[in-house]
């Protein structure tokens, strides 16, 4: 399972682009990039997916370099209800998939 | 959008006694999951149920726990002789795990646990 780095925290205003980086240099070649959001009191949620290049959906972006030992989450636009906790994972354990969360970073969105 | 459901959502226990935490997954998903936070730390694995049976277990899920699908739509975790540090949040999560192990896992906004 591929050991994940991000930052513990970040601020932003609103209306403004947030970008949270993950670094997985020991990323495997089957392994996916997923990231996850937490609020306060609730359960992760996916957010977005990708293997290589670039992804969107209506709620983020998600950039992957060609060599895949980092991504980036790109959140346009954040407002104050974007403060949550943004989990990077890599990879799925056993054989059930299991999920290994790490810390995350906490997003503090400032009006 | 279907979503998992998790009764109740707040359980206040005395230590020593037995709880059943209740998870309604995503109907047509076949992976379930049992994951739980303590307050200001990581969501941790517990254990993973596929085909009526536990596919996988964690360190902590000792002979403490126990799941189980008693029809086609729950899906329960039991804890007996309950203790301090069994104060958390429990989250279920379901998948469908089709032929891509990569799919996302779809949880539920858990049950708080407090032992007193």
């Amino acid at each position: 399972l591929a050991k994940t780095t991000q930052p513990i925290s970040m601020d932003s205003y609103e209306g403004q682009e947030v970008n949270i980086t993950c670094s997985h240099n020991n990323i495997a070649t089957n392994d996916y990039i997923t990231w996850y959001q937490q609020f306060p009191s609730q359960g992760p949620r996916f957010i977005i997916q990708g293997y290589k290049t670039k992804v969107t959906n209506e709620v983020a972006s998600l950039f992957i370099p060609a060599d895949r030992k980092s991504s980036t989450l790109s959140l346009p636009r954040v407002s104050l209800s974007d403060t949550a906790v943004y989990y990077c994972l890599v990879g799925l354990s056993g054989s059930a998939r299991q999920l290994t969360f790490g810390s995350g970073t906490q997003l503090t969105v400032l009006p | 959008e279907p979503e998992v459901t998790q009764t109740p959502s707040h359980q206040v226990t005395q230590m020593g006694q037995e709880v059943i935490l209740r998870c309604v997954p995503i109907s047509n998903h076949l992976y379930f999951y049992w994951y739980r936070q303590i307050l200001g730390q990581k969501v941790e694995f517990l254990v993973s149920f596929y085909n009526n049976e536990i596919s996988e277990k964690s360190e902590i899920f000792d002979d403490q726990f126990s799941v189980e699908r008693p029809d086609g739509s729950n899906f329960t975790l039991k804890i007996r002789s309950t203790k301090l540090e069994d104060s958390a949040m429990y989250f279920c999560a379901s998948g469908r795990q089709g032929g891509d192990g990569n799919q996302p896992q779809h949880f539920g906004d858990g049950t708080r646990l407090s032992i007193l």
